[in-house]
């Protein structure tokens, strides 16, 4: 059994660029959610998705918007970069549908705007 | 509402020393809590979770956690630190308030173990 998976490692974008991150879930896990985490600080819900569907969302501007699919991947997608985007961005898959409460993460995709 | 507070940012404990990391959550029904562990340049890894089973939860690496209701209290201990220890530590709180499993994180600890 594969654990999750990120890609990429590192990303320095412009401001003002937009961003594709994407993650890998463990298969047969139908639910995966993103963080934020900045500097110093623990992660930050940004939303989840559950089939397919988002099924919750953290309190983070509509310019961060994201897609599952099938396979058991997804993507975090972040239009018009601002500077406070930069940060370890997570992904966590579930492995029981939408309550279930354990997250497995990857490693992150470590985000620099500049 | 949930949250949770770690007090202390940052603990340095000499090797061999006890481990105690402090969480203190807020939540208005019987809570999911968890202990994750960070490495540097890495994602969380779950140490433990406590789930209204035993109060006193035995994690991955020597790591417990006791719930105490009464101090809405979840800290983690270990006996003796070892090197490998020091790393950033999480305590987060999951209710399932209006449905939702999502959790929510504390800042963070840092352990620090000398030699």
């Amino acid at each position: 059994e594969t654990g999750v998976t990120q890609s990429p490692t590192h990303l320095i974008k412009t401001r003002g660029q937009q961003v594709t991150l994407r993650c890998s879930s463990q298969s047969g896990h139908n639910t995966v959610s993103w963080y934020q985490q900045a500097l110093g600080q623990g992660p930050q819900f940004i939303f989840q998705y559950y089939r397919e569907e988002e099924n919750g969302r953290g309190n983070f501007p509509p310019r961060f918007s994201g897609l599952q699919f099938p396979n058991y991947s997804s993507e975090l997608n972040v239009n018009a970069l601002e500077l406070d985007d930069s940060a370890l961005y997570l992904c966590a898959s579930s492995p029981e549908g939408a309550a279930s409460n354990e997250q497995y993460f990857g490693p992150g995709t470590r985000l620099t705007v500049t | 509402a949930q949250s949770v507070t770690q007090l202390g940012s940052h603990v340095s404990v000499s090797e061999g020393a006890l481990v105690l990391l402090r969480c203190n959550y807020s939540s208005s029904v019987p809570p999911y809590l968890f202990w994750y562990v960070q490495y540097p340049n890495q994602g969380l890894q779950l140490l433990l979770k406590y789930t209204s089973a035993a109060t006193l939860v035995k994690g991955i690496n020597g790591f417990e956690a006791e719930f105490k209701k009464s101090e809405t209290s979840f800290h983690l201990t270990k006996p003796s630190a070892h090197m490998s220890d020091a790393a950033e530590y999480f305590c987060a709180v999951s209710d399932g308030s209006g449905g939702s499993y999502i959790p929510t994180f504390g800042r963070g600890t840092s352990l620090i173990v000398h030699p």
